[in-house]
């Protein structure tokens, strides 16, 4: 079935520095997802990406919907103890039986104040 | 009030017992899932239901059956648990036409 290649799979990073994370698939997708999962709680969506090339910010955080269709990344600026936990991003098509969201395995966030 | 709660949010059992956790939404969405988190591996579907009537398996649903009693409501069970289900087990809702899953808060299930 489809699959989402997320990398890294963890950071441990300095308060303050930038960070930067991907996600790559073999198959097409229509809608990327990225999501954010405190410890001891549910993922919460972050951001949504619905056409190719599309660039969106939410606050520190930006995410871009790669031109293939194959992939996104996350950027978050300058960051800080709160953003610890673990991202993930999810892939949709809208065709198929199913229409489900396919998730990357996660990149669990460090940071060090 | 949570959107979707999830119940229990813990729960230890014995091998070979039956467990169901449950899960209800105040978001009044169609959609309902499923899914298992296990370290290192993401999440994972294990059922899903677009209506009341409709239920469909995901890619683990192997040893989990559920049901879905109203719009608000889906149940997941484990018929006969065993050590390899202890896991961190989220519930979502989705509206047909938005993309964006609203996660419950989990039930962390260890079975000895």
């Amino acid at each position: 079935g489809q699959q989402l290649n997320q990398s890294p799979q963890s950071m441990f990073i300095q308060e303050g520095e930038d960070v930067s994370m991907n996600c790559t698939s073999s198959s097409i997708f229509n809608t990327w997802l990225w999501y954010k999962q405190d410890p001891g709680e549910g993922p919460v969506l972050l951001i949504a990406l619905y056409k190719a090339g599309e660039l969106t910010s939410n606050g520190r955080l930006t995410a871009q919907f790669g031109i293939t269709r194959k992939d996104s990344f996350l950027n978050i600026s300058a960051s800080i103890p709160s953003d610890v936990g673990i991202y993930f991003c999810a892939g949709l098509n809208y065709g198929g039986s199913q229409g489900n969201l396919i998730f990357g395995k996660g990149t669990k966030l460090s940071v060090k104040p | 009030d949570a959107d979707v709660t999830q119940t229990p949010r813990n729960r230890i059992t014995k091998t070979g017992k039956r467990i169901m956790l449950e899960c209800s939404q105040t978001k009044g969405h169609d959609r309902m899932y499923w899914y298992r988190q296990d370290p290192g591996l993401g999440l994972r579907l294990i059922y899903y239901s677009f209506d009341v009537k409709d239920i469909n398996k995901g890619e683990i649903s192997d040893g989990y059956s559920v049901s879905r009693q109203a719009q608000a409501k889906f149940s997941l069970s484990l018929e006969s648990a065993i050590p390899n289900q202890t896991a961190l087990y989220f519930c979502a809702t989705s509206d047909r036409g938005s993309f964006g899953y609203t996660f419950g808060s989990g039930t962390r299930l260890t079975v000895v």
